[in-house]
């Protein structure tokens, strides 16, 4: 148990179909993030969130569009996805306060496993 | 633009075995370096992270070291279990005010009974 919890853990979807992922986190961090992982390739970062304020998109596509109401709470809202979309989504938090030591290590859920057909 | 590398891509090794898995970064300008385990289908569990002034972390059979000069992490496995296969990550924090890691592409580890 990291303290990050993503839902649902699996996922298959149409292309025309909405859907959510959801990631939750109990450790008291201010940032949060959504990965990417395909196979063979290195994590793509594609969104963070610093205190609910939106400080990183990584070019992505308009189809993924993200959402933080609160430092606790991450989304990802879904649509019109492509089948090369399909990959395990990882949500991550970690702390930025500069000012304490042991900051800046990365935690991560348990992802969310996405099918697109 | 920062690099990171792990080679080998994957290693068997047979159980009892100590070993040890690379990490290269292309710029020493570091803020820390963390270790990740990953197994299949799962997400990342945070190993070790290493701040810049540090030269090295242990916990249990494992141990890190880090030596920004020349650019490499080490991570070191001693008396390797069949439960250490797993694919073993590390990322790079290039500075304390960035959201970026930059991660490499794993080993994959398999340690045979």
């Amino acid at each position: 148990e990291t303290g990050v919890t993503q839902t649902p853990r699996h996922l298959v979807m149409g292309m025309t179909n909405k859907k959510s992922l959801k990631c939750e986190q109990h450790l008291g961090h201010n940032a949060m993030y959504w990965y990417k992982q395909s196979a063979k390739k290195p994590l793509e970062l594609m969104f963070v969130y610093n205190f609910k304020e939106q400080t990183e998109n990584n070019s992505v596509p308009s189809r993924f569009s993200p959402e933080c109401p609160n430092s606790s709470h991450l989304f990802l809202h879904l649509h019109t996805l492509q089948p090369e979309d399909s990959a395990l989504y990882l949500c991550a938090s970690s702390r930025t306060d500069v000012s304490a030591r042991g900051t800046g290590e990365l935690f991560f859920g348990e992802g969310s496993r996405l099918t697109v057909l | 633009k920062q690099e990171v590398t792990q080679i080998p891509a994957a290693l068997s090794v047979p159980e009892g075995e100590n070993l040890v898995l690379n990490c290269s970064f292309t710029d020493s300008a570091i803020y820390n370096l963390q270790w990740f385990r990953q197994d299949p289908g799962k997400g990342l569990t945070s190993l070790l992270l290493i701040q810049s002034s540090q030269r090295e972390q242990t916990s249990g059979r494992l141990n890190a070291s880090l030596d920004k000069s020349s650019g490499r992490s080490t991570l070191y496995i001693a008396a390797s279990q069949p439960g250490d296969s797993a694919t073993y990550l590390c990322a790079v924090k290039e500075g304390p005010g960035t959201y970026k890691y930059i991660f490499g592409t794993g080993t994959r580890l398999k340690v045979l009974a």
